[in-house]
């Protein structure tokens, strides 16, 4: 049961670049999540997918695009990576569905260093 | 708007001794609560959370954390810090309305051997 695991580890970005970020979980969760980490600033949201077939925006989205794939699978896209862009990225993945009645525990992944120069 | 406050950046405490991590939050309702944990180039660990009931929440590795509705507070508690606990912790909170977990800026906690 490896839980959350995401790829790329480590990835440099020239500007304008483009990449797909993996993300794969085997809880059998219906929910996850694309997070940033980014110095003093503590993680935000940037999109979420509450469960199979549906992705919504959340505190930063601008610059990204996402797609569930399917149960197990949300992958993030920067179609025209952006030095502002650089940072720690963070898949997260919880059981219940991400609506507002539920206080399901979300379960993070090791994360992707990304710099964009 | 829900919105979370993690006053002190850094967190010094000798082995052994009690350790405090603040938390302070803002949201509309009853608030969820959480505290996770992160080591050095690995991914948040959740540590315990607050969903109702008693106000005393105990987690992994001997935390617990104290809800406080009328301080809106929710303190990381320890009763003797070991060095291993060194790291950098995480507040979040979710009000019942939203669907999203609002985290706040993080405290490092350095335990001094």
């Amino acid at each position: 049961n490896a839980g959350v695991t995401q790829t790329p580890k480590f990835q440099v970005l020239k500007t304008g670049q483009s990449m797909t970020l993996q993300c794969a979980q085997d809880m059998n969760h219906n929910s996850m999540y694309w997070y940033r980490q980014d110095p003093g600033m503590g993680l935000r949201l940037i999109y979420y997918s509450a469960s199979e077939g549906t992705t919504d925006k959340g505190e930063v989205p601008n610059g990204y695009n996402v797609s569930r794939l399917n149960k197990r699978e949300f992958s993030l896209r920067l179609e025209s990576a952006a030095p502002s862009q650089t940072s720690v990225y963070f898949c997260a993945s919880s059981e219940l569905a991400g609506g507002p009645i539920y206080a399901d525990t979300q379960y993070f992944g090791p994360g992707t260093r990304l710099t964009v120069l | 708007a829900q919105s979370v406050a993690q006053p002190e950046d850094q967190v010094n405490v000798a082995e052994g001794n009690p350790l405090t991590v603040k938390c302070t939050y803002s949201v509309s309702g009853n608030p969820y609560l959480f505290w996770y944990v992160q080591y050095p180039n690995r991914g948040l660990q959740f540590l315990l959370k607050y969903i109702t009931g008693d106000n005393l929440v105990k987690g992994s590795y001997g935390f617990e954390a104290e809800f406080n509705k009328s301080q809106t507070s929710f303190h990381l508690k320890k009763p003797s810090a070991l060095v291993s606990d060194s790291a950098l912790y995480f507040c979040a909170v979710k009000g019942a309305g939203s669907y999203q977990l609002t985290f706040g800026k993080g405290t490092k906690l350095s335990v001094i051997p």
